[in-house]
């Protein structure tokens, strides 16, 4: 595999469901990220990950929990999640957050399809 | 405050026609990073390009070209002789240093046979 790998691709699920959207980067890269991408929509940040560490959590409600075991692996834990909720989550990874380095860019996945009925 | 925009919702075009897709950003940092992507169908964002705020120099890669017009804070992206695997929502994005991407709402392409 090389890039950046999501699964599942698509995902149904009920507001009472508990599950786990997975990500993989196969490029060495230090900081993950996860996106939401609506309908008629910008994409919208949720969290960041530098080397390990979660350095960014955009006002993300608490039914989403991420979780980065590593730098190659984030997760994203969902839980009684709401209707509005449904959209393409996408994962995405560079080479570090960029603090002191020019920023580097984002390498995406192919994004998980999420609808909550 | 950061911001893009890119004014053009969509746009259509017939094969070999070239299109510009527009986008101007405001920031107030002197040092910042301009990006296009490109999302095709399959949904993963592709990365184009990575521009500096001290490099005004056009780029052409291919039949992709890119304007960075500093005065106008403008960075404009053509595509000549678009071909039908144009068609995809494209995204202008800036950074600066420490700190999140800004990404402009995308433009979807359609480029018709």
């Amino acid at each position: 595999e090389t890039g950046v790998t999501q699964t599942p691709r698509h995902l149904v699920m009920g507001m009472t469901n508990k599950k786990s959207l997975k990500c993989e980067q196969h490029l060495g890269h230090n900081a993950m990220y996860w996106y939401k991408q609506s309908a008629k929509k910008p994409l919208e940040l949720m969290f960041v990950y530098n080397f390990k560490e979660q350095t960014e959590n955009n006002s993300v409600p608490s039914r989403f929990s991420p979780e980065c075991p590593n730098s190659s692996h984030l997760f994203l834990h969902l839980h009684t999640l709401q209707p509005e909720d449904s959209a393409l989550y996408l994962c995405a990874s560079s080479q570090d957050f960029g603090w002191v380095q020019p920023p580097y860019e984002q390498y995406f996945g192919p994004g998980t399809r999420l609808t909550v009925t | 405050a950061q911001k893009v925009t890119q004014a053009q919702t969509e746009i259509s075009v017939v094969e070999k026609e070239d299109v510009t897709l527009d986008c101007v950003y405001e920031t107030r940092d002197t040092t910042y990073y301009l990006f296009w992507y490109k999302q095709p169908p399959s949904g993963e964002l592709v990365f184009l390009i990575r521009r500096n705020s001290f490099d005004e120099q056009n780029e052409i890669s291919g039949r992709y070209s890119w304007n960075f017009q500093k005065s106008t804070s403008s960075f404009n992206f053509t595509i000549t002789a678009s071909q039908v695997v144009d068609s995809a929502v494209y995204f202008c994005a800036l950074r600066n240093y420490g700190q999140n991407f800004v990404f402009g709402p995308g433009t979807r392409l359609s480029v018709l046979p």
